[in-house]
């Protein structure tokens, strides 16, 4: 298993462009969640989703839009960077909660580093 | 706005040295306390998951403990060695929602 990749691993965009982030895992997790990390500030949740075709906002999801077509995937859209968007993101996903062993544990992917001119 | 809490931010012990870090959270509509390993330059990885007022779970050297009713854990690691170094993050989900709320961590460095 691969578990949780993330492509790409870093990205530099000018303000206003769009763009991508990819997020995939061969578990059949259910749940897939999208943070950010920003020094002093910890992981903060902006979407996350609980099965294909389900959405919902986290923490800080304000320039950033999900969609779930399939188990496996969940890209991040950044519609028009700006640079407060500069962060390292973050993609995760685990079993819904209640399933054993290791019940709603969040496996993490590597983190894109995206920096926002 | 839920609020999760850790303590301290960063802390420095000798090799050998036992410690321990809090992690507050609402005490109101628990669910679960997830602890996370976060070393630098690497994804965060889970060490407990924690569900239960009194649980206590451990793995190695390193063991926590959760108290619902007034909304904290501890995590302790005994005797540190170098690499226990890392940030510790705690995450606290209520009841009836996905969300997950990360503290933002404790830096602990283990010296030689």
């Amino acid at each position: 298993n691969a578990g949780v990749t993330q492509t790409p691993k870093f990205q530099v965009l000018k303000t206003g462009q769009s763009m991508t982030l990819q997020c995939a895992q061969d578990m059949n997790h259910e749940y897939m969640s999208w943070y950010r990390q920003d020094p002093g500030m910890g992981l903060r949740l902006i979407h996350y989703s609980v099965g294909a075709g389900i959405t919902d906002q986290g923490e800080v999801p304000n320039g950033y839009n999900v969609s779930r077509s399939t188990t496996e995937d969940f890209p991040l859209r950044l519609l028009s960077a700006a640079p407060s968007q500069t962060s390292v993101y973050f993609c995760a996903s685990s079993g819904l909660a209640g399933v054993p062993p290791n019940g709603d544990t969040q496996y993490f992917g590597p983190g894109t580093r995206l920096t926002v001119l | 706005i839920l609020n999760v809490e850790q303590s301290p931010q960063s802390l420095h012990v000798q090799e050998g040295d036992s410690t321990n870090f809090t992690c507050s959270f609402p005490s109101s509509n628990f669910y679960a306390l997830h602890w996370y390993r976060w070393e630098t330059a690497k994804s965060p990885e889970a060490l407990f998951v924690m569900t239960l007022n009194g649980d206590e779970k451990k793995k190695g050297r390193i063991s926590a403990t959760l108290n619902t009713k007034e909304g904290y854990s501890y995590l302790y690691i005994k005797g540190s060695q170098p690499e226990d170094s890392a940030t510790y993050l705690c995450a606290f989900r209520a009841s009836g929602t996905y969300k997950y709320i990360f503290g933002t961590g404790t830096r602990l460095k283990v010296l030689a």
